[in-house]
């Protein structure tokens, strides 16, 4: 099974900050990465797929890059509904794995 | 609008079997390859089974093989889970989500659905 590792697992950051939350997989999973933002309660939403594709109505300060291994998710100027939780999650081959997830929470 | 809406959770003794129901609407449900994923309480997402368009064609985690089968019903727009000899750790909320194409790129969740397992 292919492992992916987000760092950090907890972030705290401040409305206006650029962030960025890693997601490291176990073996190369060329750009079959998506992220999802999971708030208190909510399902997840699809963010980004693919590596770096931001989903339709997804805010542009939302961006994804990498391929192989290495992945980033990178949030700039932060906003008040953007904290929460974010999953990395690869589709490069079955059984299809999630990260275990980095809070964000508001400095 | 695309929506998905779950059902059929509740509290089961182990070793006990729920069905678990999503209706889809909004989109051509027909066409879309279809997955149950699940979240512990305080924990993360773990994918548990997706199904072909024709229902021909499925994949489960380790972990629910041979006690866990999904199924669907295109002409009602349904997906299913039947859950036997449930255990303690099956114990979490059960989203239904919508697969882009056959791309396992997971475009819209349902709501959810609570499975407590305890006894």
């Amino acid at each position: 099974d292919i492992q992916l590792t987000q760092s950090p697992s907890f972030l705290t950051a401040s409305v206006g900050d650029r962030v960025a939350i890693t997601c490291r997989a176990s073996q190369g999973i060329s750009d079959y990465l998506a992220w999802y933002q999971q708030k208190p309660g909510k399902a997840p939403k699809l963010l980004i797929h693919t590596a770096s594709t931001l989903q339709s109505g997804v805010p542009s300060r939302f961006s994804g890059s990498g391929s192989g291994t290495e992945f980033t998710l990178t949030i700039s100027y932060l906003q008040p509904e953007d904290f929460a939780t974010y999953y990395c999650q690869q589709r490069h081959s079955y059984p299809i794995t999630f990260g275990q997830g980095t809070r964000l929470e508001i400095k | 609008e695309v929506q998905l809406v779950e059902s059929g959770g509740g509290l089961v003794q182990p070793g006990g079997s729920l069905r678990l129901s999503c209706v889809g609407s909004g989109f051509t449900f027909s066409n879309h390859w279809m997955t149950w994923i699940r979240q512990a309480p305080g924990k993360g997402l773990e994918w548990v089974a997706s199904i072909k368009p024709g229902g021909s064609e499925n994949y489960y985690v380790d972990s629910v093989k041979g006690r866990f089968t999904v199924s669907r019903d295109n002409a009602k727009n349904s997906l299913f889970v039947q859950m036997n000899s449930l255990r303690v750790e099956d114990t979490a909320v059960y989203y239904c989500a919508r697969l882009a194409g056959s791309s396992s790129i997971f475009d819209y969740w349902g709501q959810g659905t609570l499975v407590t397992v305890s006894s």
